[in-house]
């Protein structure tokens, strides 16, 4: 158990529909990184908050967007919802910014968030 | 844009048997390179890294080895076990960079 929590495990959608991804990172972990993972796909970054700023974005798409919130827990916010959306969407966090290197840095995944959009 | 590769999709390997996975990249500013291994139904979970001012990096039976010239590293499980039977990706990341980049892992098989 890596600490790092998210909700829904499952989440089963139809096209143009919008959903909320949940995560409530380690305790004491400042940082949240939001990660998608399609089908032969390796996981893709997506979004990063620190200490509820918007630290670095990846391959976002606009229909996309995330926030973290005072009590550190963050929300993935999918809208307009595509079949190609679907996919397992990971959450992540560590102490520190990230980068480099040492256990500040080293991002602790959750279980994931399975999507199917029908 | 995949600037981390990981070329074999799956692998297996007889129990007490050295594994050999390896992951090639192509971004010349990566400096710390990281081995996640993930279960079905599980988040990828901390294997071990190594930083580019290194070429090896050990911790039992798991090593990684990395060749900067050749933008290659591999990791080496000795002895491989039935429980290292999983996906492993290959990370990596620059020092002013938060993001994992990430290969698209490899299937390790280990068989009794």
């Amino acid at each position: 158990d890596s600490g790092v929590t998210q909700t829904p495990k499952h989440l089963i959608t139809a096209t143009g529909q919008r959903v909320t991804l949940r995560c409530s990172p380690r305790s004491g972990d400042l940082s949240v990184y939001w990660y998608q993972q399609s089908l032969d796909q390796g996981l893709q970054f997506l979004i990063q908050y620190y200490n509820g700023e918007e630290r670095a974005k990846g391959n976002i798409l606009e229909r996309f967007s995330a926030q973290q919130f005072p009590d550190l827990h963050s929300e993935l916010n999918l809208s307009s919802l595509e079949l190609g959306d679907s996919a397992l969407y990971f959450c992540a966090s560590s102490v520190a910014l990230g980068g480099g290197g040492g256990s500040y840095n080293e991002q602790f995944f959750g279980p994931g968030t399975r999507l199917t959009v029908l | 844009d995949q600037q981390v590769k990981q070329n074999s999709p799956s692998l297996s390997v007889q129990e007490g048997r050295i594994s050999i996975l390896n992951c090639d990249y192509t971004n010349s500013m990566f400096d710390y390179f990281l081995w996640y291994k993930k279960y079905p139904a599980e988040g990828p979970t901390f294997l071990i890294s190594i930083s580019s001012i290194k070429d090896k990096n050990e911790d039992g039976r798991f090593t990684v080895f990395l060749n900067k010239s050749a933008k290659h590293l591999s990791l080496h499980i000795v002895p491989s076990q039935p429980g290292d039977s999983a996906v492993y990706f290959c990370a990596a990341n620059q020092n002013s960079g938060y993001a994992l980049n990430f290969g698209k892992g490899t299937s390790l098989l280990v068989t009794p």
